[in-house]
């Protein structure tokens, strides 16, 4: 069974652009959520898609947002960038994202902005 | 709130010794906790977790926790480290009450084996 995909898997952009990041969750999962790692505040959680819906946001400015498609694939967007958006970006994906499933992660896609 | 705590940043260990990666919790309802293990520059990977029932849960590569709801832990255990052991190891919980919860995840914990 093939894992969480994200792409890319490495990024370079300069301050003011916008970026779009993918994830393909494990088939048959339709809980997506996003987190941003970064040195100093470790682990953030951005956001949880379900069946096209969001049902779960983090604390972030409105330039953060995202999406996820019918086949439960999902996109990231970062509007406006700035320095401190560098970080890695991990989605996970569950089946059901029920209080007591685990959560499998992608690799991540480190995103540099310049 | 939910809230997960490791309170220590690094713990070093000497290979063939046994283990201990500390978290606490807080939660206002029964809390589902999760440990994930991370290597460099790859995502996280699911170790374990306790949901419900037995205290003492089993998880992969010989790692176990233990959970403690007098004392509001859950420690990462392993009774002989090996090198290939070091890494980074999250903590992270969600709230069984109040609907859908996000996770919570601490600041992670450094593990370094010392051969």
């Amino acid at each position: 069974k093939a894992g969480v995909t994200q792409t890319p898997r490495y990024l370079i952009k300069t301050r003011g652009q916008q970026v779009t990041l993918s994830c393909s969750p494990i088939s048959g999962h339709r809980s997506v959520s996003w987190y941003q790692q970064t040195p100093g505040q470790g682990l953030q959680f951005l956001f949880e898609y379900f069946s096209e819906t969001q049902r779960n946001k983090g604390n972030f400015p409105g330039r953060f947002s995202g999406r996820q498609f019918s086949n439960s694939r999902s996109e990231m967007n970062v509007s406006t960038l700035e320095l401190g958006d560098s970080a890695l970006y991990l989605c996970a994906s569950s089946t059901a994202g029920t209080a007591n499933t685990e959560a499998f992660f992608g690799q991540g896609t480190r995103l540099t902005v310049v | 709130a939910q809230s997960v705590a490791q309170p220590e940043d690094q713990v070093n260990v000497a290979e063939g010794n046994p283990l201990t990666v500390k978290c606490t919790y807080s939660v206002s309802g029964n809390p589902y906790l999760f440990w994930y293990v991370q290597y460099p520059n790859r995502g996280l990977q699911f170790l374990l977790k306790y949901i419900t029932g037995d205290n003492l849960v089993k998880g992969s590569y010989g790692f176990e926790a233990e959970f403690n709801k007098s004392q509001t832990s859950f420690h990462l255990k392993k009774p002989s480290a090996l090198v290939s052991d070091s890494a980074l190891y999250f903590c992270a919980v969600r709230d069984g009450v109040g609907g859908y919860q996000k996770v919570t995840f601490g600041t992670g914990t450094k593990l370094q084996v010392i051969p």
